[in-house]
């Protein structure tokens, strides 16, 4: 069964510009998860989203949103980035609640 | 509140000692409890996991057991080898969704 699939690996981005990260969950896997992880802050809940439903969110600005389409793929958007939104951006997938999450590679991102 | 708290690092051991890495949580009821692992460039792979007092996890030699009465969940391996040379992270559930709280990382390195 394949993993958590998330694209792409690696991005430069320029302040002020938007970006879009992509997640395959694990198949048959619902709940799709985003975590920012910094060196200063560690690993941070984005949001989650179950059945095309966001059902949590972090405590970040609204310039970070997603969505989930309904094959359970998921998207995570940033608009005008900043210099601090550098950072690894990983999904996870879960099969239900307070069960454990399977963890893509992640995304680099690196706002210039 | 809802936290975790791990033990700082960096930790440097020889190979075959042993170790343990201090983990406690703070939360309402009894959440599920896990420990995971990033090797360098990678995402997180889930090590072990507990979801009720008293559960002992185990994985490749790890071991945890999930202690109600001290809300703690350490992490301990009787031999370590260099492989096991990492980042630790110590997280809990929310009890809803899939939402993970992480500790901040526990950085090991074994040498020969």
């Amino acid at each position: 069964k394949a993993g958590v699939t998330q694209t792409p690996r690696y991005l430069i981005k320029t302040r002020g510009q938007q970006v879009t990260l992509s997640c395959s969950p694990i198949s048959g896997h619902r709940s799709v998860s985003w975590y920012q992880q910094t060196p200063g802050q560690g690993l941070q809940f984005l949001f989650e989203y179950f059945s095309e439903t966001q059902r949590n969110k972090g405590n970040f600005p609204g310039r970070f949103s997603g969505r989930q389409f309904s094959n359970s793929r998921s998207e995570m958007n940033v608009s005008t980035l900043e210099l601090g939104d550098s950072a690894l951006y990983l999904c996870a997938s879960s099969l239900s609640e307070r069960a454990e999450a399977f963890f893509g590679q992640g995304t680099r991102l690196t706002v210039v | 509140g809802n936290s975790v708290t791990q033990m700082e690092g960096p930790v440097t051991l020889s190979e075959e000692a042993f170790l343990t890495i201090n983990c406690t949580y703070t939360a309402t009821g009894y959440p599920s409890l896990f420990w995971y692992v990033q090797y360098p460039g990678e995402g997180l792979q889930l090590l072990l996991k507990a979801t009720k007092a008293d559960d002992k996890g185990s994985n490749k030699g790890f071991e945890a057991t999930y202690r109600k009465e001290t809300t703690s969940f350490h992490l301990e391996k009787g031999s370590v080898q260099v492989s096991d040379s990492a980042v630790y992270f110590c997280a809990r559930a929310l009890n809803t969704g899939n939402q993970f709280y992480f500790g901040t990382g526990t950085s090991l390195t074994v040498i020969p």
